[in-house]
């Protein structure tokens, strides 16, 4: 299984700012995801972190609000901009590892706007 | 695209009792099926999974079941213990494609 660091665990904003999230995996693995979960709820994919190219992101996240990179096979970002208490929120890096299917998740980061 | 409905919301059982949890999908391309579950406070984790070519699995006190045919699939929990409770969340996945999550279900098991 793939074990995922992913940071910060959690942090608490000023509205208008941008916080990135790193997610570091320690194998290659063929597909990278970011996932939002609001308190209660399920979890609702932003976006696939495509490597070298252009995340690709679902209906009603936008590249502007929530830019993603990821360089290499296994690591990716995500930055969530211009912050607004709407945002806060688990945001969780997803993998699937060479030859699978199975999807692991990071630990998640708690991240309060205020 | 895919769409995963799943039901009951919450779910109450007596400890030693069974718990069952019922998801539908809407993509008949749709050939990989998770469960996870996931602690307060900690990260979703898979417990059992299932392909669309095999009918029923089971895994100890877990068994997961498959109707292709009406595109739905269960989860069946028994023997239940109150380490049992959290919120599970079924998936469906029609391959090389992210995760589509049911709503969860939050399970309580009563001691």
């Amino acid at each position: 299984s793939a074990v995922i660091s992913q940071k910060p665990s959690r942090d608490i904003c000023q509205r208008g700012t941008s916080l990135t999230i790193q997610c570091q995996v320690d194998s290659q693995v063929t597909m990278m995801f970011w996932y939002r979960q609001q308190p209660g709820q399920s979890l609702t994919l932003i976006a696939t972190a495509n490597q070298g190219s252009e995340a690709t992101y679902e209906s009603g996240f936008v590249i502007d609000k929530f830019p993603i990179s990821r360089p290499n096979l296994t690591f990716s970002t995500l930055t969530v901009s211009n912050m607004s208490p709407e945002d806060s929120s688990i945001y969780l890096c997803s993998v699937i590892g060479l030859g699978g299917t199975e999807a692991f998740f990071g630990q998640g980061t708690r991240l309060t706007v205020v | 695209g895919e769409n995963v409905e799943q039901h009951p919301s919450t779910l109450s059982v007596q400890e030693g009792d069974s718990a069952v949890i019922k998801c539908t999908y809407s993509d008949s391309a749709s050939n990989y099926f998770p469960w996870y579950k996931q602690e307060l406070g900690k990260r979703p984790q898979l417990i059992i999974d299932i392909r669309s070519n095999v009918g029923e699995k089971k895994d100890q006190r877990i068994a997961v079941t498959l109707n292709k045919t009406a595109k739905h699939f269960s989860l069946h929990i028994t023997e239940t213990q109150p380490e049992d409770s959290a919120v599970y969340f079924c998936a469906g996945d029609s391959g090389n494609t992210p995760l589509v999550f049911g709503k969860g279900t939050r399970l309580s098991v009563i001691a």
